[in-house]
């Protein structure tokens, strides 16, 4: 099992819609989880960081994070084709003195016109 | 600096050839890490600095990978007798040092190593 796994996509929405990408993890003392953005030939960006069980929202992106079911999701309100992205999930554990961030290999999200 | 530095930006190189890849982090980020990432693929983690110890090395793939820090700043990346599997991007990222775990990375802009 992949320490952290994500569907590679692609994920096709409209233009405006919500966008839902999800993510599960396989070590349960997982502290801290992250949304990265990687545009095509580009290094990955960070997005938003999420440590609590729950919502965080930070304009048109929602981290939802629930430990009970190893999951952590991102969703994206009025999607834009500026979306269109590779997003990467990555979950910081305890080894190696427990700054490691382990990500996931991305989905592919298309924001078409 | 205001950035993640890396250099060269690209690099060709001929298998078996020595190749040096440098980072330079943001001011005042202790901690820094290595990553590779092959086309179409995820990230691969390598190691991780804080300041100029490596508490976990455990990604480097063989002996042939090497990696160093200079006090809090710059550090290289070095691989030995390079191989076309050596082929990817290697992205450097840096962050403040581990406190609360919420700490994110920023990454530089990467080294594209082609090996011929």
């Amino acid at each position: 099992q992949k320490e952290v796994e994500q569907n590679s996509g692609p994920l096709s929405v409209p233009e405006g819609a919500i966008a839902s990408l999800n993510c599960t993890y396989s070590d349960r003392v997982s502290q801290s989880f992250f949304w990265y953005r990687q545009y095509s030939g580009k290094s990955p960006e960070l997005i938003m960081s999420i440590y609590s069980n729950g919502d965080k929202e930070d304009g048109r992106f929602t981290a939802q994070l629930n430990k009970a079911s190893q999951y952590v999701s991102l969703l994206i309100r009025d999607s834009q084709p500026s979306d269109s992205a590779t997003y990467l999930c990555a979950v910081r554990g305890l080894t190696g003195g427990g700054n490691k961030l382990t990500f996931g290999t991305g989905t592919q999200l298309k924001v078409e016109l | 600096g205001a950035g993640v530095s890396q250099s060269p930006s690209n690099k060709v190189t001929e298998k078996g050839k020595d190749v040096e890849l440098r980072c330079d982090p943001i001011s005042g980020h202790t901690a820094l890490y290595w990553y590779r990432q092959r086309l179409g693929q995820g990230l691969e983690f390598l190691i991780y600095f804080q300041g100029n110890s490596a508490p976990d090395k455990s990604g480097l793939p063989s002996d042939r990978f090497s990696a160093e820090r200079t006090g809090e700043s710059v550090s290289t990346l070095t691989i030995q007798r390079t191989q076309q599997e050596d082929s990817a991007v290697y992205l450097c990222a840096s962050s403040l040092a581990p406190r609360t775990g919420a700490e994110g990375y920023t990454f530089g802009s990467g080294t594209r190593l082609t090996v011929v």
